[in-house]
């Protein structure tokens, strides 16, 4: 079974700090995809990246990073010199092969950055 | 402008009603989703379509039914016998189904029912 763990429900944190959001997936299957998605207070989500199995390559966007390791099932998401638009809800998702193409969306974290 | 549109915004009714909430898609997207989420809490998927005319139930669908008689469009109708309704709700979509792809979502629609 599909499961995603947000152990951080809210984070709080000064401008220019820098701050992880963990995200701890659990999956039987080899092939799987993760997503992290953004929910500002607009109430829209926008995704930020996806991540497939096989690709263990850290990516870089700018003030944003992700950090992916197999080995802790472990997808984390990093945001550099943090600023006040950064405030909002992330979540990360987990797709697989054997749950018909259906996502797993973890609780959320609500970021909160402080000017 | 391509994107998700869900409308309304905000919408009223009274226990008892069934209501309709609007999804239309631009983005030639085969699957469509759709979502619930309560304060404080993650999504949950209430149903999805991976293709015209076919959708299957997601988690929490009790209470809720859809249709998807065409490709850019994807209506869920909040039944009378979906006991806690209020809720905000969201649309989205993605390339395909499978899971392979990123979701796309729409504003969402607030729904309050008295």
């Amino acid at each position: 079974a599909q499961k995603v763990t947000q152990a951080q429900t809210e984070i709080s944190v000064v401008e220019k700090e820098d701050v992880t959001l963990d995200c701890v997936y659990e999956t039987r299957d080899t092939t799987y995809y993760l997503f992290w998605y953004k929910q500002p207070p607009s109430g829209e989500l926008v995704f930020l990246i996806r991540r497939n199995s096989f690709d263990e390559q850290n990516e870089i966007s700018g003030r944003y990073s992700w950090n992916f390791q197999k080995s802790t099932s472990s997808f984390n998401f990093t945001i550099t010199a943090s600023q006040v638009v950064d405030s909002a809800v992330y979540f990360c998702a987990l797709s697989d092969n054997t749950n018909a193409g259906k996502s797993t969306f973890g609780d959320g974290t609500t970021l909160t950055v402080k000017p | 402008d391509g994107g998700i549109t869900q409308s309304p915004k905000y919408l009223f009714r009274k226990e008892g009603q069934n209501v309709t909430l609007s999804c239309e898609q631009n983005l030639n997207h085969d699957a469509m989703y759709w979502y619930r989420q309560d304060p404080g809490q993650g999504l949950r998927l209430i149903y999805y379509s991976q293709i015209v005319n076919d959708f299957q139930k997601g988690d929490i669908a009790e209470g809720y039914s859809v249709s998807r008689e065409k490709k850019e469009s994807f209506p869920l109708t909040v039944t009378s016998a979906q006991k806690n309704p209020t809720a905000f709700y969201l649309c989205a979509s993605s390339i395909f189904g499978g899971g392979t792809y990123e979701q796309y979502f729409g504003p969402g629609t607030r729904l309050t029912v008295t």
